[in-house]
């Protein structure tokens, strides 16, 4: 599957509002783009997953250009309680998913 | 939603004893199942593909004889360690994707973490 990039960390307030920007150049066809958060000591959990466009859930919004090159996932009024990895992947069919760096966004009061 | 569960959440165990760890799909069926690796302070490895019925597929650098993988029904994968380590100390993650689900979403344990002394 193709390979993700997406910065390792990125600073930001308390009820701000966070983009996390994600390249994926040599995304196919089949690709989905789908992100997970994980906190310490625990599985990633499904935050949101979308094809092209934008896709919004009670969690995030996730902002697609046509040429689906890259991804935006955005975080509305982050919290101390955000502070986790936010991993973006490519996810096609049953075939396995590919770690990158994941972000991590520190939030300040 | 689909809920994935491990078992155990945390064990320790002695230098050269095998340990087994559970992954059950919950409410779904998953005919595929993955096994990742996490070091502290680092990105998910994964270890291998196990898959229903057949033997698993282990991703390149992980022995195959050392992480036993069994995934004897549609809801259930072990892996076990054998002859454990202090190096093989990690959080062992396990994700599956459910059969009959549109979206093309996989679902994760809440992992296990190993500490071999």
């Amino acid at each position: 599957l193709a390979k993700t990039t997406q910065p390792i960390s990125m600073d930001s307030y308390e009820g701000q509002e966070v983009n996390i920007t994600c390249s994926h150049n040599n995304i196919a066809t089949n690709d989905y783009i789908t992100w997970y958060q994980q906190f310490p000591s625990q599985g990633p959990r499904f935050i949101i997953q979308g094809y092209k466009t934008k896709v919004t859930n009670e969690v995030a919004s996730l902002f697609i250009p046509a040429d689906r090159k890259s991804s935006t996932l955005s975080l509305p009024r982050v919290s101390l309680s955000d502070t986790a990895v936010y991993y973006c992947l490519l996810a096609r069919g049953f075939q396995k998913l590919v770690f990158g760096t994941g972000t991590r966004p520190l939030v300040s009061p | 939603g689909a809920v994935v569960s491990q078992h155990p959440s945390r064990v320790i165990c002695k230098s050269g004893t095998s340990v087994k760890i559970e992954c059950r799909s919950l409410d779904f069926q998953a005919t595929t199942m993955f096994w990742y690796r996490q070091f502290p302070k680092q990105s998910l490895m994964l270890m291998a593909t196990s898959n229903e019925g057949s033997k698993a597929t282990y991703e390149q650098g992980v022995e195959k004889d050392k992480f036993l993988i069994n995934h004897a029904s549609l809801t259930l994968s072990t892996l076990t360690v054998t002859s454990a380590h202090p190096e093989d100390s990690s959080f062992y993650i396990c994700s599956a994707r459910p059969a009959d689900m549109l979206q093309e979403t996989q679902y994760f344990g809440p992992g296990t973490r190993l500490l071999v002394l």
